[in-house]
């Protein structure tokens, strides 16, 4: 049974491009969540996505994020118009309801030059 | 709100003895905690979790955990450490409070294993 699958693994854009982060989830699991750790930082969540919705985006900003997980296809998180500041580890993880533990993927290091 | 707080940045043991990672937490209602790992460039690796019942909790890879309703606190444990613990180790709550059941983080603590 395969783990949560992120990629790409590193990711190198430069400022004003943008970013497309992708993650599957375990099998049967149907719940994936977004967290971005900074460098010498714990992670912190981003979005809380179950097939085709989006239930909680709290902890994305508001402008230039944006998420989906669509019935078919992995995961996508968005970055566009990429600054310095967007540079970080983002990880998701998936779950088969939201009352299960979490499992999560090795993780997209994107870096804006 | 509901939060974490891990108050050692970094957290020296000499292989073999025994060792401790702290984590004190904040929550309303009942805490579900879970303690994880990160090696380098790494994803996260779930090592146990507390949800209800017996305060001793096992894990992976020889880890438990002690949750202290009193003390508010959840701390990792081994009996006797090895080199290979060496790793950022994470302790999260389950914000069961907003509904959508997400992890909440703390800011994690680097434990070194000295040979």
């Amino acid at each position: 049974n395969a783990g949560v699958m992120q990629n790409p693994r590193h990711l190198v854009r430069r400022r004003g491009q943008e970013a497309r982060l992708r993650c599957s989830p375990m099998k049967g699991h149907s719940h994936v969540y977004w967290y971005r750790q900074l460098p010498e930082e714990g992670l912190k969540f981003m979005v809380y996505l179950q097939k085709e919705n989006i239930i909680d985006e709290s902890g994305m900003p508001k402008e230039r994020f944006s998420a989906e997980f669509p019935k078919e296809g992995p995961s996508i998180l968005r970055i566009q118009q990429v600054v310095r500041g967007d540079s970080a580890a983002y990880f998701c993880a998936s779950s088969q309801g939201r009352d299960n533990e979490q499992f999560f993927g090795p993780g997209t290091r994107l870096t804006v030059l | 709100a509901q939060s974490v707080a891990q108050p050692e940045d970094q957290v020296n043991v000499a292989e073999g003895n025994p060792l401790t990672v702290k984590c004190t937490y904040s929550v309303s209602g009942n805490p579900y905690l879970f303690w994880y790992v990160q090696y380098p460039n790494r994803g996260l690796q779930f090592l146990l979790k507390y949800i209800t019942g017996d305060n001793l909790v096992k894990g992976s890879y020889g880890f438990e955990a002690e949750f202290n309703k009193s003390q508010t606190s959840f701390h990792l444990k081994k009996p006797s450490a090895l080199v290979s613990d060496s790793a950022l180790y994470f302790c999260a709550v389950r914000d069961i409070v907003s509904g959508t059941y997400k992890y909440i983080f703390g800011t994690g603590t680097r434990l070194k294993v000295l040979a």
